[in-house]
């Protein structure tokens, strides 16, 4: 069962900026374990979007960015357009569980 | 460039065991600073932490899957493998193979994963 739980969905016009959150607990995010975050375009493999909490990989657009405080972190989109339209997935470790652990998943639906 | 790609048998029977293979190419699997591993997706939801591999033998999984997987490395095909024993329905998934860097807590790159249905 996913430790880390996300918004089923959010939605936002093309341009608008949208927040996903991403919550954990004291054994996993508010332990200082970094939060990274996935893009899964459906029938496709998930592709890292941001690691250590706010990096980006090369070739992912600046509009995305991370933010982690306590213990919870968030993925946010600047100015949004059609392609985003797919699921996110956060991810950390969970020292309790030993485990790298993922959450729910949110679809991002672009109006 | 590092590419992962898997194989795996598509349909498993329950009570069987289940065997997939991740074939690394663009890098050698015996790279010092990398773990291989494996992550699955059930049809329509999230996806679960399997196992990781160093080259050098040490292996992780998590506590709740442990006792029926097993992730090994094939230095001589540049592969590594994944198997996983007493499959039920609950086992049907997407399986993905991934890579992570020692010293890193995330996954990337990814397969393009391989479906495994299980169903007698």
């Amino acid at each position: 069962q996913p430790v880390l739980t996300q918004p089923p969905s959010v939605s936002g016009a093309p341009g608008q900026r949208v927040t996903i959150s991403c919550t954990g607990s004291s054994s996993n995010i508010g332990a200082a374990y970094d939060v990274h975050w996935y893009q899964q375009v459906p029938g496709s493999a998930p592709k890292l979007l941001i690691y250590e909490n706010y990096h980006r990989p090369s070739g992912v657009p600046d509009r995305f960015s991370g933010y982690k405080s306590g213990t919870a972190a968030s993925l946010t989109i600047t100015g949004l357009q059609a392609e985003d339209d797919a699921d996110y997935f956060c991810q950390s470790y969970d020292s309790a569980l030993s485990d790298y652990v993922f959450g729910t998943g949110t679809t991002v639906i672009v109006l | 460039q590092l590419h992962l790609q898997e194989s795996g048998p598509g349909l498993v029977k329950p009570s069987e065991t289940l065997s997939l293979i991740c074939n690394v190419s663009g890098v050698s699997i015996n790279s010092t600073n990398v773990y291989w591993g494996w992550i699955r997706q059930p049809p329509g939801k999230g996806l679960e932490w399997l196992a990781n591999i160093h080259y050098s033998g040490s292996t992780y999984y998590p506590l709740s899957l442990k006792s029926r997987l097993t992730i090994s490395v094939e230095t001589s095909k540049n592969q590594f493998s994944l198997k996983m024993t007493s499959v039920t329905a609950a086992d049907t998934a997407v399986y993905y193979c991934t890579r992570r860097v020692v010293g890193g807590d995330w996954f990337d790159p990814w397969g393009q994963g391989t479906l495994v249905t299980v169903s007698s």
